[in-house]
């Protein structure tokens, strides 16, 4: 496909758990984002990657969250000690220009993210 | 830090007549906005850019304009249809980091 593809699409695990999200960004798209979105909410941003670096880390929300990149291509984001509040969608983007200002970013569907 | 507003109640209107959406800002003027499409269970979907320069902008039965002075911008849909009922998200592009701010979007409701 010439999506961004994520995986799992649903995940439902108990509270103190550890949990790892998967992004396949569009071939070619250097710039890839993390997103959640919370009922009701807009997206919140959590990190950027440009490459295999993160720039930027300061959405994540508690030392409990990490994210890395490998090959310039696949991004993982893993939860840690899961609570009841990480409950959320998890969207990833990516787009192809490092850097690159005024461009649209390209959605996965998300990963929706039940903690019990 | 800069905010972003969208109307939180649905919009609900009649097909065939143009919707209008609204996206207010705080501070900052954005390099450009952005707006999306969101339907249950997917992504957004990039639907238009706008730059901070540009009053206006069309694109088939959409338009957006950008008025920097009242901190707006206004999405349109003209010749509306069910198939466009969906949740809109506008989003600043701030132009000197990457990342997009979001609104929490409006949802639209297009009654055949």
């Amino acid at each position: 496909g010439a999506g961004v593809s994520q995986s799992p699409s649903n995940k439902v695990t108990e509270k103190g758990k550890d949990v790892e999200l998967r992004c396949d960004p569009i071939s070619g798209h250097t710039a890839l984002y993390w997103y959640r979105q919370s009922l009701g909410q807009g997206l919140e941003f959590l990190i950027y990657f440009q490459g295999n670096s993160a720039p930027d880390k300061s959405g994540l929300p508690s030392d409990r969250f990490s994210a890395e990149r490998t090959g310039g291509s696949v991004s993982t984001l893993t939860i840690q000690r899961t609570q009841q509040e990480d409950s959320a969608v998890y969207l990833c983007a990516s787009s192809p220009n490092p850097g690159g200002r005024g461009q649209p970013q390209h959605f996965g569907d998300g990963t929706r993210l039940s903690i019990l | 830090s800069q905010k972003i507003e969208q109307n939180s109640e649905a919009l609900n209107i009649q097909e065939g007549k143009t919707a209008t959406l609204t996206c207010n800002y705080t501070n900052y003027s954005p390099a450009y906005l952005q707006w999306y499409r969101q339907d249950p269970g997917r992504g957004p979907v990039f639907l238009l850019l706008i730059r901070e320069n540009e009053k206006e902008k069309r694109k088939e039965r959409l338009k957006v304009t950008f008025d920097t002075t009242l901190k707006q911008s206004l999405f349109h849909i003209t010749a509306s249809q069910p198939a466009d009922s969906a949740t809109y998200l506008c989003a600043l592009d701030m132009g000197s980091s990457y990342k997009l701010i979001f609104g929490s979007g409006t949802r639209l409701l297009v009654r055949p």
